[in-house]
């Protein structure tokens, strides 16, 4: 009864270092999205994905890339970090329109 | 866009009601409901769709107004496990594409 599962929870980085957050769903659904969550900005779409195999921008897209290469699992790379991306990611996770969404437990990143 | 959620804070006594507006400069599929407790993820509570009915369980409910492209979110009789950041998301393609606003704190002290 795990849900959305991210991994690792927490993470301190170098600017310039690159990492991989992991998101895995085990609802067998369809759709899935990474956001980042700023203080006094909400919650900000960066890529999702509607299917196993595709993949989309979202509307904070720049600096970040994105892969689902089997339909559990969504994973977000960062090339390089830099302190802009300090903040917390989350993962969500849907069947499709008209469901809401299941938040993971985020991932708290730090780049210094 | 971002909707425009207000209040931005709001805090009530235990019983009182409270309504949490949201509002989206375009036309809307459908409005999702969220709440966030300190350091946890957000949480679901509802979605609207367009041609919907108003939704609701327990003492929350909400409503859509789609030809005014706003929904209003309605705590009745506050309880202190309603604390939290609530968060409307609007999806305007109908493609679940959800675009949240900078969410409501709201607090209910005893």
């Amino acid at each position: 009864n795990a849900g959305v599962t991210q991994t690792p929870k927490f993470r301190v980085l170098k600017t310039g270092q690159s990492m991989t957050l992991l998101c895995a769903q085990d609802m067998n659904h369809e759709y899935m999205y990474w956001y980042r969550q700023d203080p006094g900005m909400g919650l900000r779409l960066i890529h999702y994905s509607v299917g196993e195999g595709t993949t989309a921008k979202g509307e904070v897209p720049d600096g970040y890339n994105v892969s689902r290469l089997k339909k559990q699992n969504f994973l977000l790379g960062l090339e390089s970090a830099a302190p802009s991306q300090t903040s917390v990611y989350f993962c969500a996770s849907d069947q499709g329109t008209d469901y809401g969404y299941t938040f993971g437990s985020g991932t708290r990143l730090t780049v210094v | 866009q971002q909707p425009v959620q207000s209040p931005q804070a709001v805090i009530l006594r235990e019983g009182e009601d409270a309504v949490i507006n949201c509002s989206s400069s375009k036309a809307l599929y459908s409005v999702h409901w969220y709440r966030q407790k300190h350091g946890e993820a957000p949480v679901f509570l509802m979605i609207l769709l367009k041609g919907g009915e108003q939704k609701g369980h327990d003492k929350i409910s909400a409503s859509f107004n789609e030809k005014k492209q706003q929904s209003s979110l309605y705590l009745t009789a506050s309880q202190l496990s309603y604390s939290g950041t609530y968060f409307c998301g609007t999806d305007s393609g109908g493609y679940q594409k959800v675009t949240f606003g900078t969410g409501t704190k709201l607090q209910v002290i005893p």
